[in-house]
């Protein structure tokens, strides 16, 4: 399973665009990276995915270098209602496709 | 939303007793993977079911078990509880052979065990 390393936590003042990176330094070829968004006693929610260079969703931006080894998911312009868990994810584990969290960036965002 | 349900929201049990959980998947979904999440941490893999069978599996002792029935519905089982159970459970499901990773999460139960 290819681990992630993401900062335990970031703050932001509200209007502010917001990076989080993750470094995977041993994704495989066929790794997709995703990113999910949680806030306290919710389910994940899916927030983009990508597999190389970048990708725009109405949400975020999810950029990927050719190397594959990090992406940085950008937050435009955020609001105290993006303040939540981020979490990176990289891959699957053989057919369950199973989808291994770490603990994940807590973002706060400050009026 | 996601389309994902489950049920119920809250549950409080006692030491040793036995919970069921229910999950119902988002339409079109085959496959539901159930996971738990203590406080403060990330969520964990407890199984994956495709097309009623279990096809995957975490560090979870047998006391964790399910089911998936044919109009993909799921059920997790925990017998003789611990405290540890104490924990959100979250059940996610997803189209197999979609080519991606993603799964769509139900907003989950929050077991106590006392």
């Amino acid at each position: 399973l290819a681990k992630t390393t993401q900062p335990i936590s970031m703050d932001s003042y509200e209007g502010q665009e917001v990076n989080i990176t993750c470094s995977h330094n041993n994704i495989a070829t066929n790794d997709y990276i995703t990113w999910y968004q949680q806030f306290p006693s919710q389910g994940p929610r899916f927030i983009i995915q990508g597999y190389k260079t970048k990708v725009t969703n109405e949400v975020a931006s999810l950029f990927i270098p050719a190397d594959r080894k990090s992406s940085t998911l950008s937050l435009p312009r955020v609001s105290l209602s993006d303040t939540a868990v981020y979490y990176c994810l990289v891959g699957f584990s053989g057919s369950a496709r199973q989808l291994t969290f770490g603990s994940g960036t807590q973002l706060t965002v400050l009026p | 939303e996601t389309g994902v349900t489950q049920s119920p929201t809250h549950l409080i049990k006692t030491r040793g007793q036995q919970v069921t959980l229910r999950c119902s998947s988002q339409s079109g979904h085959n496959t539901v993977s159930w996971y738990q999440q203590a406080l403060g941490q990330g969520p964990q893999f407890i199984f994956q079911y495709y097309r009623e069978e279990e096809n995957g599996r975490g560090n979870f002792p047998p006391r964790f078990s399910g089911l998936q029935f044919p109009n993909y519905s799921s059920e997790l089982n925990v017998n003789a509880l611990e405290l540890d159970d104490s924990a959100l459970y979250l059940c996610a499901s997803r189209l197999a052979g979609d080519g991606t990773d993603t799964q769509y999460f139900g907003p989950g139960t929050r077991l106590t065990v006392l």
